[in-house]
């Protein structure tokens, strides 16, 4: 079946430093992924929907200069945390739809900690 | 608001019996309801999807329902092993290719 990498399964950076995780959609073009975060115990909220070729849709709360979104191919989809402080602290994961009523093909994850 | 409550928020059983999970919806349109398994630190495998249309699908021991009329879901685990102890997301589609609404998930623990 369709795979989603994403990358780095998890990092640990400092206050003020910026981190870039990368999902990439393997075996099929993603016009479309979808960027999630999860604090402990919490269920995935959207952070912002990206777009192949346009700027990325973000979810109100959400601050689009602090989460760079590039999704320059139809297989890569970047999210940049830049100066990234402890509250920034979460499980990010990205996902690439399906097809119709298909299956969502999610990444692994990321465990970004900022310290 | 579209909306997805799960219930109960965890839940505790002994090894080999059975369970069932509740899911709750108000997503309007609806395309489709996903439950997903996981497992903390990773990212959500998927169990079962069904449409609209659909009222009942299994994967091995996980069987789940839907009911479109009530917009109600359940998912139920069988003979239940130490490996099902993961948190159990109920997740509806709006229409195809969009942003998956999620629920908060049930966590559930199986213990020997």
């Amino acid at each position: 079946g369709a795979v989603v990498s994403q990358h780095p399964s998890w990092v640990i950076c400092k206050s003020g430093t910026s981190v870039k995780i990368e999902c990439r959609s393997l075996d099929f073009q993603a016009t479309t992924m979808f960027w999630y975060r999860q604090f402990p115990k919490q269920s995935l909220m959207l952070m912002a929907t990206s777009n192949e070729g346009s700027k990325a849709t973000y979810e109100q709360g959400v601050e689009k200069d602090k989460f760079l979104i590039n999704h320059a191919s139809l297989t890569l989809s970047t999210l940049t945390v830049t100066s990234a402080h402890p509250e920034d602290s979460s499980f990010y994961i990205c996902s690439a739809p399906g097809e119709v009523n298909t299956e969502a093909f999610f990444g692994q994850g990321t465990r970004l900690t900022v310290v | 608001k579209n909306q997805v409550e799960q219930s109960p928020q965890s839940l505790i059983i002994l090894e080999g019996k059975n369970c069932t999970l509740q899911c709750n919806y108000t997503v309007s349109p609806f395309s489709n309801l996903r439950w997903y398994k996981q497992d903390t630190g990773r990212g959500p495998v998927s169990l079962t999807i069904m449409t609209f249309s659909e009222n009942t699908k299994s994967n091995g021991r996980y069987t789940a329902t839907l009911d479109a009329d009530t917009k109600q879901s359940s998912l139920h685990i069988t003979a239940s092993q130490l490996s099902d102890s993961a948190s159990y997301i109920c997740v509806v589609s709006a229409t195809a290719g969009t942003a998956l609404i999620f629920g908060k998930g049930t966590t559930l623990s199986v213990s020997s």
